[in-house]
């Protein structure tokens, strides 16, 4: 079964550093993997996805993730961070071989970036 | 466009009363799906719905209902309400297509069950 572990609840990063959300999966076959952020008391926004292609995939507000078959994983990253980055991030994969596009979710990370 | 819209915003219950949330996308989307979101859980699918006329069980489906009322609606029943479904509830869409595999949120419905 398709799974996704984000193995930290909370991520401190100054303003202005690089920060980093992990994010590990188990799939069988070729992942569809995503990342959704969450301001408070808002929906999921999407943020960016990877199918195929390039493992180095950019996405809204100056965000990449980097997927890593070898080592099962897809983290998110941005090379500067800023306050208004605070949030809830989530990690998803689809469910696969299903042609239902239903995600599974990770637990999700708040981040928190201090001035 | 409005995207994904769901109504109510909040809402508070009784145990044992019945509600219905409603979920409307003018994205143009085949496939739409009810989460729970509770806090250190993630999301978790109730229900979803591939197309008009067709709607499957996700991972927690107990104690809920849904309807595919027509392409653009979605609604999710609570027959007696249960304390253990407060919970934010929120509707996604999703079109067809590897561009287009994406899923979109509505704003969500914060419920509480006394």
């Amino acid at each position: 079964a398709q799974s996704v572990a984000q193995p930290e609840d909370q991520v401190n990063v100054a303003e202005g550093n690089p920060l980093t959300v992990k994010c590990t999966y188990s799939v069988s076959g070729n992942p569809y993997l995503f990342w959704y952020v969450q301001y408070p008391n808002r929906g999921l926004q999407f943020l960016l996805k990877y199918i195929t292609g390039d493992n180095l995939v950019k996405g809204s507000y100056g965000f990449e993730a980097e997927f890593n078959k070898s080592q099962t994983s897809f983290h998110l990253k941005k090379p500067s961070a800023l306050v208004s980055d605070s949030a809830l991030y989530f990690c998803a994969v689809r469910d696969l071989p299903s042609n239902t596009g239903k995600l599974i979710f990770g637990q999700g990370t708040t981040l928190q970036v201090k001035p | 466009n409005a995207g994904v819209t769901q109504t109510p915003k909040f809402q508070v219950l009784k145990t044992g009363q019945s509600m219905t949330l409603q979920c409307a996308q003018d994205m143009n989307h085949n496939s739409m799906y009810w989460y729970r979101q509770d806090p250190g859980m993630g999301l978790r699918l109730i229900y979803y719905s591939a197309s008009e006329g067709t709607t499957d069980k996700g991972e927690v489906p107990n104690g809920y209902n849904v309807s595919r009322l027509n392409k653009r609606e979605f609604s999710l029943r609570l027959e007696s309400a249960a304390p253990s479904q407060t919970s934010v509830y929120f509707c996604a869409t999703k079109g067809t297509g590897l561009v287009t595999d994406t899923q979109y949120f509505g704003p969500g419905t914060r419920l509480t069950v006394l």
